[in-house]
């Protein structure tokens, strides 16, 4: 079946560093997404991509949609506390007429102020 | 709007004893979803529901596992008998017509003793 392999597991930083995290699949996806977990809580969608190649940003987050569709990053500038949290990737395709969305094992997040 | 509604949302058996867990989705969702989240792990899909059809349930251990959506829209996942590996978060999202993104409840929290 298909799997997402997203890195790093777990990142430790200070307040204000820049974050880097990707996805890759040996499996071709429609639509890249991301979201963030908070505890006790359901992933909230931040940034939603459509096309290969396709940089999207949202604030201080920026996503890309890989060339060859089988990968995705996300950036997080200027990290605040806010942010922390567990980022998952997930790649989105359509089998027998139904989206299906496949999840990373997640990357979790910690800031030191 | 009020988001994706679940109860409850901690839940505590012993294995064997049978538990089932209630998802309200956002009004006109049409779409929903019921997935499972082990601890450390992105969240993995167990079946898939439009209106009150079911349009995947391949990932769906059908021995214990029972899911269904009467009305086409609150729904109820069931387990029976649960076992030690089915301590996990279940988490219930919902996706409406013309929207490409699924919003998530807060999950319910099984622990299997």
């Amino acid at each position: 079946g298909q799997q997402l392999n997203q890195s790093p597991q777990s990142m430790f930083i200070q307040e204000g560093e820049d974050v880097s995290m990707n996805c890759t699949s040996s499996s071709i996806f429609n639509t890249w997404l991301w979201y963030k977990q908070d505890p006790g809580e359901g992933p909230v969608l931040l940034i939603a991509l459509y096309k290969a190649g396709e940089l999207t940003s949202n604030g201080r987050l920026t996503a890309q949609f890989g060339i060859t569709r089988k990968d995705s990053f996300l950036n997080i500038s200027a990290s605040i506390p806010s942010d922390v949290g567990i980022y998952f990737c997930a790649g989105q395709l359509e089998i027998q007429g139904a989206q299906k969305l496949v999840f990373g094992q997640g990357t979790r997040l910690t800031i030191n102020p | 709007e009020a988001g994706v509604a679940q109860s409850p949302r901690y839940k505590i058996i012993e294995k064997r004893q049978s538990v089932a867990f209630w998802c309200n989705p956002i009004s006109g969702h049409a779409t929903l979803y019921w997935y499972q989240q082990i601890l450390g792990q992105g969240p993995k899909l167990l079946i898939q529901f439009q209106n009150n059809g079911v349009v995947d349930d391949s990932q769906l251990p059908k021995d214990r596992f029972s899911a269904e959506r009467l009305k086409g829209v609150d729904s109820t996942l069931k387990i029976q008998p649960a076992k030690l590996e089915d301590s996990a978060v279940y988490l219930c999202a919902t996706e409406g017509e013309s929207a490409n993104e699924q919003f998530f409840g807060p999950g319910t929290r099984l622990t299997v003793l």
